[in-house]
């Protein structure tokens, strides 16, 4: 594998239900992101992680819950969902949060529905 | 607050030069992005600017002046596989993106 992959693809979840979005970066990057893309709609950024430490959280609601585990990996818990949460969740990765280009290598994004 | 403004929808025709612009208010400036995404995929880099000027990459060419707040992107020679999505991003003092909300380009024969 190489880039930045996301599971699942696609997800259609019940406002009960708690389910989990998986992301994993294999460029060896510090710093990943969790973005919510609504249509016609600037990217939202929700949350940041720089070397496993959250260092960014944009005022997102307690039904998201991120998780760092390692620099490699990001997960974003779910739970209690509304349909209006309904949208692509991107996952970006970079090798730093400040300084030079750092341009941010995305992931493909999971569709998730809210029912 | 800070805003990034670029047109919702552009039409060109296969062959032609397209030009989409991006106009920014931000609290600071590190930096410009352009990203291209298409349709269901992700968002990938296309340039970055930092200094006033054109920066030239193949095909396509971004252009930045920061006393006006104001950016382009400059795509030659379209192919329908340049129908997508350009999103403009910002990085401001805090050294955070601010997005626009993307142009979409379709590209007719």
């Amino acid at each position: 594998e190489t880039g930045v992959t996301q599971t699942p693809r696609h997800l259609v979840m019940g406002m009960t239900n708690k389910k989990s979005l998986k992301c994993e970066q294999h460029l060896g990057h510090n710093a990943m992101y969790w973005y919510k893309q609504s249509a016609k709609k600037p990217l939202e950024l929700m949350f940041v992680y720089n070397f496993k430490e959250q260092t960014e959280n944009n005022s997102v609601p307690s039904r998201f819950s991120p998780e760092c585990p390692n620099s490699s990996h990001l997960f974003l818990h779910l739970h209690t969902l509304q349909p209006e949460d309904s949208a692509l969740y991107l996952c970006a990765s970079s090798p730093g949060t400040s300084g030079e280009s750092y341009e941010q290598y995305f992931g493909p994004g999971t569709r998730l529905t809210v029912t | 607050g800070q805003n990034i403004d670029q047109p919702t929808e552009m039409t060109a025709t296969e062959g032609a030069i397209v030009q989409i612009n991006c106009t920014y208010q931000t609290s600071g400036f590190n930096g410009l992005f352009w990203y291209q995404q298409h349709a269901g995929e992700a968002p990938t880099f296309l340039s970055y600017n930092v200094l006033d000027g054109l920066e030239e990459k193949g095909r396509f060419s971004s252009f930045l002046s920061r006393s006006k707040g104001y950016s382009y992107l400059l795509l030659k020679e379209l192919q329908m596989k340049d129908s997508a999505s350009y999103l403009c991003a910002v990085r401001d003092s805090n050294y955070q993106l601010i997005w626009g909300a993307g142009t979409k380009l379709i590209i007719k024969p």
